[in-house]
């Protein structure tokens, strides 16, 4: 069985500085993928980064970037520069072969003017 | 690319009455289509996963004839919520797996259903 555990409900920081959100997971898959979703107050899902966990270098889409520690089952999404169309509910997330995504509760990110 | 639109988005209705939740994939075809149930301030909660040409597979605790599945084409599912009560209220999220076919292929959601039963 897969968990997510996102232990930060919410987290405020300074627009234009860089933030950092933690996730933890566990899985007995040897292949699986991770991702880092957004979900503004819309309430539409977008998909922020994806990281194959057979790859070792830690992926980066434009100003976020995650560090993934395979052997701590560690996944945690930095923002820079962070904009204040950044503030939204984030989902870390694990998939496997099945394609079954097991979702975190989710991490409140506040950006403060 | 990897568009996947949602119909209704809002949607009310009485209870005992049933509401079917339209989940199209607009610029790709979606072997496997999954529908999530997001409560406020909570996560989403997968309900089922809907396969092109056969039954769906529904999470444990999720009455397949409460929430009948049908994925009749490549581009659309649809989640038919049956004789509706209060409590089945919710936000109803589909998502697409893209590229269809490929194990570990991204999911992409719809925007959503919001769903009120009176």
């Amino acid at each position: 069985a897969q968990t997510v555990t996102q232990s930060q409900p919410e987290m405020s920081v300074q627009e234009a500085e860089t933030v950092t959100l933690s996730c933890t997971y566990d899985t007995s898959e040897s292949d699986y993928y991770l991702f880092w979703y957004k979900q503004p107050p819309s309430r539409q899902m977008i998909l922020v980064i994806r990281q194959e966990a057979y790859k070792q270098q830690n992926a980066t889409e434009n100003r976020f970037s995650v560090n993934f520690q395979k052997a701590a089952k560690s996944f945690s999404l930095k923002i820079s520069d962070s904009q204040l169309g950044d503030a939204a509910m984030y989902f870390c997330a694990s998939g496997n072969r099945d394609d079954k995504i097991i979702f975190g509760k989710g991490t409140r990110l506040h950006i403060l003017p | 690319g990897a568009v996947v639109s949602q119909h209704p988005s809002r949607v009310i209705c009485k209870s005992g009455t049933s509401v079917k939740i339209e989940c199209r994939s607009l610029d790709f075809q979606a072997t496997t289509m999954f529908w999530y149930r997001q409560f406020p301030k909570k996560s989403l909660m997968l309900m089922a996963t809907s396969n092109e040409g056969s039954k769906a597979t529904y999470e444990q605790g999720v009455e397949k004839d409460k929430f009948l599945i049908n994925h009749a084409s490549l581009t659309l599912s649809t989640l038919t919520v049956t004789s509706a009560h209060p409590e089945d209220s919710s936000f109803y999220i589909c998502s697409a797996r893209f590229p269809s076919g490929a194990p570990g292929g991204t999911q992409y959601f719809g925007p959503g259903t919001r769903l009120t039963v009176l």
